[in-house]
């Protein structure tokens, strides 16, 4: 079975910093491996994934990824925050074996100092 | 460019009614999923459904039933709500394995 463990509820940075989310995976077989960002009051929206290609995957709004086999994580960043970076933030991991269900963390929500 | 329409988008309900809540992709994908997002928890799977014709039990399937109408809908039903079922719900469709998730806008329920 896999599941998935978020260091950190709430991350809060300056605007202008670096962002770090963090996230470790537990998967008996090769992962696939996602970050997703939920707004206020609305759906969640894919921001990148790992599908066993390059390990550093660049996704939307600047963040990026990178996939360390020998550390089971795949922390999230982006060299400087904005504003409307402000948001909730899932990693999630599936394996093709388990017929396409995503499991998913509990969350980080990241605010941005003014 | 719809994606995936959930509704309704708000209900309250009382303790023991029933309800369904209705969800459509337009994106013809095969899989579809019910989750709901709890404070704290993440989101949780109810139940999903593979391909047209199937579903499966997710992490919490209790007290919910689901019925795929045809690839494009996939329904959620409460036969008796519970306070405990007072969560935002949350359809979502992908196609390939790998491919990610498009998750709707979300329902949020409240039972009382």
């Amino acid at each position: 079975a896999q599941s998935v463990t978020q260091l950190g509820s709430h991350v809060s940075v300056s605007e202008g910093a670096l962002v770090l989310l963090r996230c470790n995976y537990s998967s008996s077989v090769p992962p696939y491996l996602f970050w997703y960002v939920q707004y206020p009051n609305q759906g969640l929206q894919l921001l990148l994934k790992y599908t066993s290609a390059a390990t550093l995957v660049k996704g939307i709004n600047g963040f990026e990824a990178e996939f360390k086999k020998s550390e089971t994580s795949f922390h999230l960043t982006k060299p400087s925050a904005h504003m409307s970076d402000a948001a909730e933030y899932f990693c999630a991991v599936t394996t093709y074996s388990s017929a396409s269900k995503i499991i998913f963390g509990s969350g980080t929500r990241l605010s941005i100092r003014p | 460019n719809a994606g995936v329409t959930q509704t309704p988008k708000f209900q309250v309900l009382k303790t023991g009614q029933s309800m369904t809540l209705q969800c459509a992709q337009d994106m013809n994908h095969n899989s579809m999923y019910w989750y709901r997002q709890d404070p704290g928890m993440g989101l949780r799977l109810i139940y999903y459904s593979a391909s047209e014709g199937t579903t499966d039990k997710g992490e919490v399937p209790n007290g919910y039933n689901v019925s795929r109408l045809n690839k494009r809908e996939f329904s959620l039903r409460l036969e008796s709500a519970a306070p405990s079922q007072t969560s935002v719900y949350f359809c979502a469709s992908s196609d390939l394995t790998g491919g990610g998730y498009t998750f709707g806008s979300g329902t949020r329920l409240t039972v009382v």
